[in-house]
């Protein structure tokens, strides 16, 4: 019964690979984001998808390529991974509207650069 | 938009000492206001929030007030235990839109036994 859960947890790969994170979310909300949290334990956005469609799009690089295929996922591919990309990814999601905007995260994805 | 600014960095308190965070945000149409604690290795989790039609709100040792003219807002925790050491955000949004939440940057708290 998890509310918002990623895969993997941990993920360590080479310079230069192209990885894959998983995020599903079971609440029935209609907006799900992507952050990254690096070692000073900055939250940063990366991405926002409300109804399947991207509504926020920070300054990340173009070998980030978010796909959220329904409402209930949102998935992240990084190609050419950069050993500046080692950090914790969060997946979250919330519900527009009067009674919204809780964002549920899930447990965080590492990601280790080598 | 928006932007949160969010101090201490890092706070240490003696258990049983209150811990104050204080945060200012700049959009006026701002209108919720969520604190976030994440310990250690875990996930960020909603503490508490309020809304702007409210000047302050409790729950048990927590306690969040906000100054809509001042455009600040603050998390105060009393009587504070070792489990309350963890690394809190202060975010800041438009309630019920699409718009992201901003969070602010951090509040390493430490309770010292």
């Amino acid at each position: 019964d998890t509310a918002v859960s990623q895969t993997p947890k941990y993920l360590v790969t080479q310079m230069g690979n192209d990885k894959s994170i998983k995020c599903e979310q079971n609440l029935g909300h209609d907006t799900m984001y992507w952050y990254k949290q690096d070692s000073k334990k900055f939250l940063k956005i990366m991405f926002s998808y409300n109804n399947k469609e991207l509504i926020i799009n920070e300054t990340v690089p173009n070998r980030f390529s978010p796909k959220s295929p329904d409402k209930a996922h949102l998935n992240l591919h990084i190609n050419s991974l950069e050993l500046g990309d080692s950090a914790v990814y969060f997946c979250a999601s919330s519900q527009t509207g009067a009674s919204g905007n809780e964002q549920f995260f899930g447990p965080g994805t590492r990601l280790t650069v080598l | 938009g928006e932007n949160v600014e969010q101090h201490p960095s890092t706070l240490s308190v003696q258990e049983g000492d209150s811990a104050v965070i204080k945060c200012t945000y700049s959009d006026s149409a701002s209108n919720y206001f969520p604190w976030y604690k994440q310990e250690l290795g875990k996930r960020p989790q909603l503490i508490i929030d309020i809304r702007s039609n409210v000047g302050e709100k409790k729950d048990q040792r927590i306690a969040v007030t906000l100054n809509k003219t001042a455009k600040h807002f603050s998390l105060h925790i009393t009587e504070t235990q070792p489990e309350d050491s963890a690394v809190y955000f202060c975010a800041a949004t438009l309630r019920g839109s699409a718009r992201q939440l901003t969070f602010g940057s951090g509040t390493q708290l430490t309770v010292l036994p």
